[in-house]
């Protein structure tokens, strides 16, 4: 069975560095790209950037190129979402997922809550 | 970026009843649209690929079609656990992006 297994809610100060993690299983997860959606506060769904934990090739959305980083250690089946340097605007859920066909996500993680807040 | 636009924003239906939603794509995506269910409090999860293709274990009550730049999703005799948000997206060109989403409501 595929599970994406996403590390718990974060508070954090405006500033401060973050990194949130996805841990896969069921599946070999150098074989499929993995990727990260961003959800704000009732808002709709927002594609962020994939990456191919075989050969860490990394792709982002142009909105997110330089605000994010995403990585991945096959060596543990984990793939990484980053911030060196959060906003409040960063507050929101963040969904990682696998990607199916390089085009869409046919399995999710249960949500990484992110708030920021001074 | 291709802009993907859903209408209604909410779609007030009763059970039993069938829904159609809507999304248009800025420019011609073939058919490399997908649609998603999500629940409150839930993660998406994914009911049709390709923009016709139910995906493992979705219920024969959800239908896709359309292709280029006009695409719907059908539900037919509405059940309680269908109401929901509805968003499609497309994987034709880089970004992918997602439409902002249909409410159905009872």
């Amino acid at each position: 069975e595929v599970q994406l297994v996403q590390s718990g809610a974060e508070v954090k100060k405006p500033g401060e560095s973050l990194k949130i993690s996805c841990k896969a299983s069921g599946y070999n997860f150098t074989n499929y790209w993995i990727g990260w959606v961003r959800q704000m506060p009732g808002k709709g769904l927002e594609w962020m950037g994939i990456i191919y934990p075989g050969d860490s090739d990394t792709r982002y959305s142009p909105s997110f190129q330089g605000q994010v980083t995403i990585s991945a250690d096959k060596s543990i089946n984990t793939a990484y979402l980053q911030w060196s340097s959060l906003k409040a605007s960063d507050t929101a859920m963040y969904y990682c997922a696998r990607l199916w066909d390089v085009g869409f996500f046919d399995y999710w993680g249960q949500g990484t809550l992110v708030t920021v807040s001074s | 970026e291709i802009v993907m636009t859903q209408s209604p924003a909410t779609l007030s239906v009763s059970p039993g009843e069938r829904a159609t939603l809507s999304c248009r794509a800025s420019h011609s995506v073939s058919s490399n649209l997908a649609w998603y269910q999500q629940k409150p409090g839930q993660a998406p999860r994914l009911l049709i690929y390709g923009a016709s293709t139910r995906a493992t274990g979705i219920s024969a009550r959800f239908s896709g079609s359309g292709s280029g730049t006009e695409f719907s999703l059908t539900i037919s005799s509405l059940q309680s656990e269908d109401f929901a948000v509805y968003y499609c997206q497309q994987y034709d060109d880089w970004p992918p992006s997602f439409g902002q989403g249909t409410k159905l409501e009872i």
